[in-house]
C-alpha cells in the first residue's frame, strides 16, 4: 500500500526557536497533503491543508504566521513551528490522500521547553 | 463541536469480551471510514463503508454503516489485548479531507 514518510519522529526543542516536519508521500504523488494535530488522549484536529504549488489553507483558529506550511512538490509538505512555545508541544501528523484512503504518516512528537 | 460523536470515549474491558464502539452523526455522509491508531503512530485505515446498510467484516471486527447513512459501528468480538488502541470513524468531505469522530480509546486487559 501507499506509504507516507514523516520525519522527525520526536523533537525537543527551546523555546523560541523553530521546529521543521517533513511530510513525504513515497510512492504515489500527493497534490494535497493534510496536517493534523492530536492532545493526549484525544482525537486529530485538522489544522490546514496543505496545497502543492499554492498557499495552504487553514482551519479557523490556526495561526498560518506561526505554522508555515510548504508544499513544493507532489511528494514533500513541510510544517515549521515558528518560535514554538510549551503550548505548541503535541503530536503533529500528516496525511496524503489517494482517491479511496487517506494514509498517514508516523506523527511527530513535538516537546518545547 | 465534533460533526461525529462517538460513544463510549473511553472504555476498558478483559481479553474475550465483546464490544460495540458508535459513531453519529446529524448529516448524512457519502462514507464513512473508521481508523484505528496505536500511541506514538498515526491512524490506519481499517474499512471504508458506502452504502446504506452495508455490513463489513475484518476477522473479529464487523462493521455496520446505517441505512440512512447518519450512523456506524464497529463490534469486536472476542477482544484481544492487540486490539488496545484508539479507534477513529472519519467522514470524507471536500477536496478529500477528513473530519474526525472524537475517539473512542480502547483498553483489553489480558
Amino acid at each position: 500500500g501507499a506509504v507516507v514518510s514523516q520525519h522527525p519522529s520526536w523533537v525537543i526543542c527551546k523555546s523560541g526557536t523553530s521546529v521543521k516536519i517533513e511530510c513525504r508521500s513515497l510512492d504515489f504523488q500527493a497534490t494535497t497533503m493534510f496536517w493534523y494535530r492530536q492532545f493526549p488522549k484525544q482525537s486529530l484536529m485538522l489544522m490546514a491543508t496543505s496545497n502543492e504549488g499554492s498557499k495552504a489553507t487553514y482551519e479557523q483558529g490556526v495561526e498560518k504566521d506561526k505554522f508555515l506550511i510548504n508544499h513544493a512538490s507532489l511528494t514533500l509538505s513541510t510544517l515549521t513551528v515558528t518560535s514554538a512555545h510549551p503550548e505548541d508541544s503535541s503530536f503533529y501528523i500528516c496525511s496524503a490522500t489517494t482517491y479511496t484512503e487517506a494514509f498517514f504518516g508516523q506523527g511527530t512528537r513535538l516537546t518545547v521547553v | 463541536t465534533q460533526l461525529l460523536e462517538q460513544s463510549p470515549q473511553f472504555l476498558s474491558i478483559q481479553e474475550g469480551e465483546n464490544l460495540t464502539v458508535y459513531c453519529n452523526s446529524s448529516s448524512v455522509f457519502s462514507s464513512l471510514q473508521w481508523y484505528r491508531q496505536e500511541p506514538g503512530e498515526g491512524p490506519v485505515l481499517l474499512v471504508t463503508v458506502v452504502t446504506g446498510g452495508e455490513v463489513k467484516k475484518l476477522k473479529r471486527l464487523t462493521f455496520q454503516f446505517g441505512d440512512a447513512r447518519k450512523d456506524s459501528s464497529l463490534h469486536i468480538t472476542a477482544a484481544q489485548p492487540g486490539d488496545t488502541g484508539l479507534y477513529l470513524c472519519a467522514r470524507g468531505d471536500a477536496g478529500n479531507m477528513l473530519t474526525f469522530g472524537g475517539g473512542t480509546r480502547l483498553m483489553v486487559k489480558p
